[in-house]
């Protein structure tokens, strides 16, 4: 089975500052990887995913992560954050394309992100 | 996007009684839904998976007889905690995977908001 690990619990960083979450999985394997994020009192929703190709990929709300196969990690970044980005965001890694068939899901435990104005 | 409702989002209930959580996809068609719990620190795991029409499919270590899943329905399934006890507390939150997804994301799987279970 994966494992994935997102090392930082609590997040705070300023607004308009960088931030980084770290995100690393277990398995050589190949593997899809994705980011959700669940805003206070609503769903998880994906964020962003890497399925093939290019290695960085972006989310429409200025978030980026990176695939890098050596380091089995998936960190997320944005250079500046806005106070609307204050929510959990969840790594999570699958066997499978969400867009295929189901697969199993793994998740990391969640970084609280909270953005002080 | 797909929205799946969950309810309720919160409930304390005594230790011996039995909850039912209720996860809805609201404007799609789920054939499969997921229920997942997270422990305090620890990650989202994933329960059982439910098939409309079918018995549920449970994961190593968890007692199908504990945690009743039922989904009746391609827009309904429901995870009833039977004679919880204060080791059931958890956040549990389900997923429901689209059997028609649109373009241009063709994303498949939507999760509901979560419902955290306290047993005292």
């Amino acid at each position: 089975a994966q494992s994935v690990t997102q090392l930082d619990s609590q997040v705070p960083v300023f607004e308009e500052a960088p931030v980084e979450l770290r995100c690393n999985y277990s398995s050589s394997v190949s593997v899809y990887l994705f980011w959700y994020v669940q805003y206070p009192n609503q769903g998880l929703q994906l964020l962003l995913k890497y399925l093939s190709g290019s290695t960085l990929v972006e989310s429409i709300n200025g978030f980026e992560a990176e695939f890098n196969k050596s380091q089995t990690s998936f960190h997320l970044r944005k250079p500046s954050v806005h106070i609307s980005d204050t929510a959990e965001y969840f790594c999570a890694v699958s066997e499978g394309p969400n867009t295929n068939t189901g697969n199993q899901f793994y998740f990391g435990t969640g970084t609280s992100l909270t953005v002080i104005p | 996007g797909a929205v799946v409702s969950q309810h309720p989002s919160r409930v304390i209930c005594k230790s011996g009684t039995s909850v039912k959580i209720e996860c809805r996809s609201l404007d799609f068609q789920a054939t499969t839904m997921f229920w997942y719990r997270q422990f305090p620190k620890q990650s989202l795991m994933l329960m059982a998976t439910s098939n409309e029409g079918s018995k549920a499919t449970y994961e190593q270590g968890v007692e199908k007889d504990k945690f009743l899943i039922n989904h009746a329905s391609l827009t309904l399934s429901t995870l009833t905690v039977t004679s919880a006890h204060p080791e059931d507390s958890s956040f549990y939150i389900c997923s429901a995977r689209d059997r028609a997804p649109t373009a241009p994301t063709n994303e498949k799987l939507f999760f509901g908001s979560g419902t955290q279970l306290s047993v005292l």
